[in-house]
């Protein structure tokens, strides 16, 4: 079983529209998640972190965790031409100042 | 302020030749990666810098990968006798260690390896 898993896509929704990005992980022990964005031919920029239970916003995008479902997600509201990426998933395990696991990403087209 | 850099940005290499991929965190991060992400893959961890401890190598896929770090600072990726599936996206990334809400990674623009 992979350790951080996510629908690879594409997920494509109209301009205007919420898009709801899931992962699913593994490793009960894991403490932190982050959400990165990716547009083509660039390096991951970190979006959101999350490490409690329940929901966190930030602007337009709304990180989810559940713990016991062991399930992470990330909502982008109102969502723009601009949005169209793939989006990483990642996971910090028990330890503090470890290296991330990252899914494979999902890949997110925006239609004006 | 500056970001992490990374030198060069593409490199295109001749199987089996060796090559030295630099990164440069971001001033005051203890904590430096490196990862690399082929086409249509995830980014899979190679090694992890914390300060002055010993590295965390166990992402390391063969003996021809090694990497340094000096002075706590820049770090040199070393792939030796390179291979064909070591094409790649070469990313490192680096973060502040010490409080739970500083773990985030800044990653850099990313070195594309090409060989050949």
């Amino acid at each position: 079983q992979k350790e951080v898993e996510q629908n690879s896509g594409p997920l494509s929704v109209p301009e205007g529209a919420i898009a709801s990005l899931n992962c699913t992980y593994s490793d009960r022990g894991s403490q932190s998640f982050f959400w990165y964005r990716q547009y083509s031919g660039k390096s991951p920029e970190l979006i959101m972190f999350i490490y409690s239970n329940g929901d966190k916003e930030d602007g337009r995008f709304t990180a989810q965790l559940n713990k016991a479902s062991q399930y992470v997600s990330l909502l982008i509201r109102d969502s723009q031409p601009s949005d169209s990426a793939t989006y990483l998933c990642a996971m910090r395990g028990r330890q503090a100042g470890t290296a991330l696991i990252f899914g494979k990403g999902t890949t997110l087209s925006v239609s004006s | 302020g500056a970001g992490v850099s990374q030198s060069p940005s593409n490199k295109v290499t001749e199987k089996g030749k060796d090559v030295e991929l630099r990164c440069d965190p971001i001033s005051g991060h203890t904590a430096l990666y490196w990862y690399r992400q082929s086409l249509g893959q995830g980014l899979e961890f190679l090694i992890y810098f914390q300060g002055n401890s010993a590295p965390d190598k166990s992402g390391l896929p063969s003996d021809r990968f090694s990497a340094e770090r000096t002075g706590g600072s820049v770090s040199t990726l070393t792939i030796q006798r390179t291979q064909q599936e070591d094409s790649a996206v070469y990313l490192c990334a680096s973060s502040i260690s010490g409080t739970l809400s500083s773990y985030e990674q800044y990653f850099g623009p990313g070195t594309r390896l090409t060989v050949t």
